[in-house]
């Protein structure tokens, strides 16, 4: 069993839906987070949850909606997309604070039509 | 603020040959952490290294190694006889503290192509 699992692997909905990502972390990391990672454009953070608590929100729209219902989940609902949000969206956990090394999932591919 | 910059977009090789990886990163801390990571077709970000900015010796496992050098502000990845499986997109980050957690930055990423 990996480390961080996501699911679904793959989605596709339209504007006007509202489905769900899942996250889920085996390794008893204290850590979760969120991250988006578009064609030709770095990784980027989303929303950050350290002891169930979100620390960061960077500036991402309300469409995209984080819960964090204890320290080993983590979903990332998602409501009235826009196709420039079609992205691979990655969860990964961490357990040592500052210079801790991130574990990744494999991420969900969405597609907004 | 933080900036990782990856300059090769992408990279072919012939299988055995050696490449470097190239990662320029600029800072205002003087503690920061750097990571390189291996993002298979798979989709995973597999963690390959971590190093310090106090930790300035170069590291090598196996046919990969890192020459991290503060002076130039650059942290760069050899693969020695490279591999048809080393064919992967590689990311250079850079770390930010984060009140209990790890904000990571990361570079445009370098594929690697390695031809048989």
């Amino acid at each position: 069993e990996t480390g961080v699992t996501q699911t679904p692997r793959h989605l596709v909905m339209g504007m006007t839906n509202k489905k769900s990502l899942k996250c889920e972390q085996h390794l008893g990391h204290n850590a979760m987070y969120w991250y988006k990672q578009s064609a030709k454009k770095p990784l980027e953070l989303m929303f950050v949850y350290s002891l169930e608590e979100r620390v960061e929100n960077n500036s991402v729209p309300s469409r995209f909606s984080p819960e964090c219902p204890n320290s080993s989940h983590l979903f990332l609902h998602l409501h009235t997309l826009q196709p420039e949000d079609s992205a691979l969206y990655l969860c990964a956990s961490s357990q040592e604070g500052f210079g801790g090394k991130l574990f990744f999932g494999s991420g969900t591919q969405l597609s907004v039509l | 603020a933080q900036k990782v910059t990856q300059a090769q977009t992408e990279i072919s090789v012939v299988e055995k040959e050696d490449v470097t990886l190239d990662c320029v990163y600029e800072t205002r801390d003087t503690t920061y952490y750097l990571f390189w990571y291996k993002q298979p077709p798979s989709g995973e970000l597999v963690f390959l290294i971590r190093r310090n900015s106090f930790d300035e010796q170069n590291e090598i496992s196996g046919r990969y190694s890192w020459n991290f050098q503060k002076s130039t502000s650059s942290f760069n990845f050899t693969i020695t006889a490279s591999q048809v499986v080393d064919s992967a997109v590689y990311f250079c980050a850079l770390s930010e503290p984060l009140r209990g957690a790890n904000n990571l930055f990361f570079g445009t990423g370098t594929r690697l192509t390695v031809i048989p």
